[in-house]
């Protein structure tokens, strides 16, 4: 069975760049969501992608957006990157069936992105 | 909305000695409740989860939490720690009906000390 694996695993961008990171699920889940935390914090839920489609969204701004693909892989977008934007990035797949959750999530080791 | 707050930010404690960490939940429906452990520079592992039945859950490496729903309460407990329980751990709630979003509390540094 393969766990969640991201990519990369760390970058450095500049303030105003845009960054790409991407998630594999594990094997057999149909759901993934990002969350974003801060050093010392928790994790933030960004959004979550059930079917290919966004299905919930926290507190974050229009430039945070995603995508979940077929084989249920899934990206993270952010664009206009800000200094508060650095972050660990985790993501989490899971497995929800006939619209109930099986509750667990399996996470990946995250994206550490610093922006300067 | 849900929400979870985690009653101590760090708890240092003594190898072999018991730990209770405190998580309280909110939420105006029926929830799920987990923890996690985070290792340094890793994802979270989840510890134990409660989804319905019996309210006190065992779950990996020892530990235990009981759901307490009079006082919205989901405490961890550990009889004895070790060195390698040296770790962040969250408390989170999720709705069981429309809709899986989950919610993470702020975390407790639990350190233990030889």
């Amino acid at each position: 069975e393969t766990g969640v694996t991201q990519s990369p695993t760390h970058l450095i961008k500049t303030r105003g760049q845009q960054v790409t990171l991407r998630c594999s699920s594990q094997s057999g889940h149909n759901t993934v969501s990002w969350y974003q935390q801060a050093l010392g914090q928790g994790p933030q839920f960004i959004f979550q992608y059930y079917r290919e489609e966004e299905n919930g969204r926290g507190n974050f701004p229009p430039r945070f957006s995603g995508l979940q693909f077929p084989n249920y892989s899934s990206e993270l977008n952010v664009n206009a990157l800000e200094l508060d934007d650095s972050a660990l990035y985790l993501c989490a797949s899971s497995l929800a069936v006939g619209g109930s959750h099986t509750g667990e999530l399996f996470f990946g080791e995250g994206s550490r992105l610093t922006v300067l | 909305a849900q929400s979870v707050t985690q009653l101590d930010s760090q708890v240092p404690v003594f190898e072999e000695a018991p730990v209770e960490l405190r998580c309280n939940y909110s939420s105006s429906v029926s929830v799920y409740l987990f923890w996690y452990v985070q290792y340094p520079n890793q994802g979270l592992q989840l510890l134990l989860k409660y989804l319905s039945g019996s309210t006190l859950v065992k779950g990996i490496n020892g530990f235990e939490a009981e759901f307490n729903k009079s006082q919205t309460s989901f405490h961890l407990r550990k009889p004895s720690v070790h060195i390698s329980d040296t770790a962040e751990y969250f408390c989170a709630v999720s709705r069981n009906t429309g809709g899986f979003k989950t919610i993470f509390g702020a975390g407790t540094r639990l350190f233990v000390k030889a």
